[in-house]
């Protein structure tokens, strides 16, 4: 069965780095979403990707993120001057069509130190 | 505010149950979601609804547009089924999610 590939699984990182989390979504999938979920709390919406252009984001995505698709199979989420409570289990995610044949990968815990 | 709730927040079961998992959400949506989250923090798409009622294998989601309410039942429970169960809605008015706090559930053999 197809599916969304994310990597690293782990990546921990100095205060004020920039860190790229990578996520290979499944090939025929047009839509495309990042969400968070800090340990011990829910998962949250961060931004989704469609026609490659972002389609919605939350407040959460603020210009200390970035995405991009680019080389049309990649998807990557950037933060730029990591702070400790970025700290979280970061998803992507692709569809089909709006929230149809919905798939997450298995996650990038990111630890910021 | 929470967009989406779900109770209970945790549950335990002896194996054999029947399990009921309930979701209500405040906002208009196109469909919803529910999610599996297994212990190592992976999520796995379980069922995605947006009228009438699924069934895939001993699991069994359910929605009720009117009443803005969502159930998630589980057949004949296994140890196996221990995981947090989580309820997404996509909202009608673009592409953004939300997302209830998720069931932990374990059952105990």
């Amino acid at each position: 069965e197809p599916e969304v590939t994310q990597t690293p699984s782990h990546q921990v990182t100095q205060m004020g780095q920039e860190v790229i989390l990578r996520c290979v979504p499944i090939s025929n999938h047009l839509y495309f979403y990042w969400y968070r979920q800090i340990l011990g709390q829910k998962v949250e919406f961060l931004v989704s990707f469609y026609n490659n252009e972002i389609s919605e984001k939350s407040e959460i995505f603020d210009d200390q993120f970035s995405v991009e698709r680019p080389d049309g199979s990649n998807f990557t989420l950037k933060i730029r001057s990591t702070k400790l409570e970025d700290s979280a289990m970061y998803f992507c995610a692709s569809s089909w069509g709006t929230g149809r044949g919905y798939t997450f990968g298995s996650g990038t815990r990111l630890t910021v130190v | 505010k929470n967009e989406v709730e779900q109770s209970p927040q945790n549950l335990t079961a002896q194996e054999g149950e029947f399990i009921t998992i309930n979701c209500s959400y405040s906002v208009g949506i196109s469909a919803l979601h529910w999610l599996q989250q297994h212990p190592g923090g992976g999520i796995v798409s379980l069922f995605m609804l947006s009228s009438g009622k699924k069934k895939h294998g001993r699991l069994i989601a359910t929605i009720n547009i009117q009443e803005k309410h969502s159930s998630l039942h589980i057949t004949a429970s296994h140890p196996r089924d221990s995981a947090v169960y989580i309820c997404a809605v996509a909202s009608n008015t673009g592409n953004q999610f939300y997302f209830g706090t998720g069931t932990s559930l374990t059952v105990i053999p």
